[in-house]
């Protein structure tokens, strides 16, 4: 279960300020996701990679960027947070399309 | 209407219960099904893939109704440990990587 791990798991940040999250994974696993996750929405899809460099964008892609330069780590920025960014961040990774295995997850709250 | 739309619950069961949950989806071309169980506050955790024969692992077993567009997860002889939140994810698109989740339905096993 430690295979994928977040960091920060909890984060208090001011409106406008650019925040990071990183994902990383110890499994070599080709594909990352990062998903939010809010009361009423469910886990919706921010941007997800399929290889290093790779990225496309998902569900809830605006207001968020993502790099991944190194098979293990898959990092997520918000350029300059807003209170509706206040979530639960998970990522998750996969060795094939079908799987997803999920991180502990971040807290973000956004003043 | 939700792309995956699950029953919120709580369905509150006796111990020893058999209890069924149903996720229904919209599109008819969704390739991929799978059921995640979530714990308060921590991860997804993958439960099951759903095959369009089924599938059982000990007391769950998961089914794919085309027809109707739903899956369904059966959980026999509940346990205590089995209260959760039940999350279904489907992939509307072969060869994407947007799984579409379900807001998940929540289940108390009662002692």
């Amino acid at each position: 279960d430690a295979g994928i791990t977040q960091s920060p798991r909890h984060k208090v940040t001011e409106t406008g300020t650019p925040v990071t999250l990183r994902c990383h994974q110890t499994e070599n696993h080709r594909y990352m996701y990062w998903y939010r996750q809010d009361p009423g929405h469910g886990l919706r899809l921010i941007h997800y990679s399929y290889g290093v460099k790779d990225t496309d964008k998902g569900e809830v892609s605006d207001g968020y960027s993502v790099s991944r330069s190194k098979t293990e780590d898959f990092l997520l920025t918000l350029e300059s947070a807003t209170s509706s960014q206040t979530s639960v961040y998970f990522c998750a990774m996969g060795r094939n399309q079908e799987t997803q295995y999920f991180g502990p997850g971040t807290r973000l709250l956004v003043l | 209407r939700k792309e995956v739309e699950q029953d919120p619950g709580p369905f509150n069961v006796p111990e020893g219960a058999t209890v069924a949950f149903n996720c229904t989806y919209s599109n008819s071309a969704s390739q991929s099904f799978f059921w995640y169980r979530q714990d308060c506050r921590k991860e997804p955790k993958l439960l099951m893939s759903v095959y369009s024969s089924g599938n059982e692992d000990g007391r769950f077993t998961a089914q794919l109704n085309r027809a109707s567009q739903y899956i369904s997860l059966l959980i026999r002889d509940s346990k205590l440990s089995d209260s959760a939140t039940y999350l279904c994810a489907v992939n509307p698109t072969s060869g994407t990587y947007k799984y579409i989740f379900g807001t998940g339905t929540r289940l108390k096993v009662l002692a």
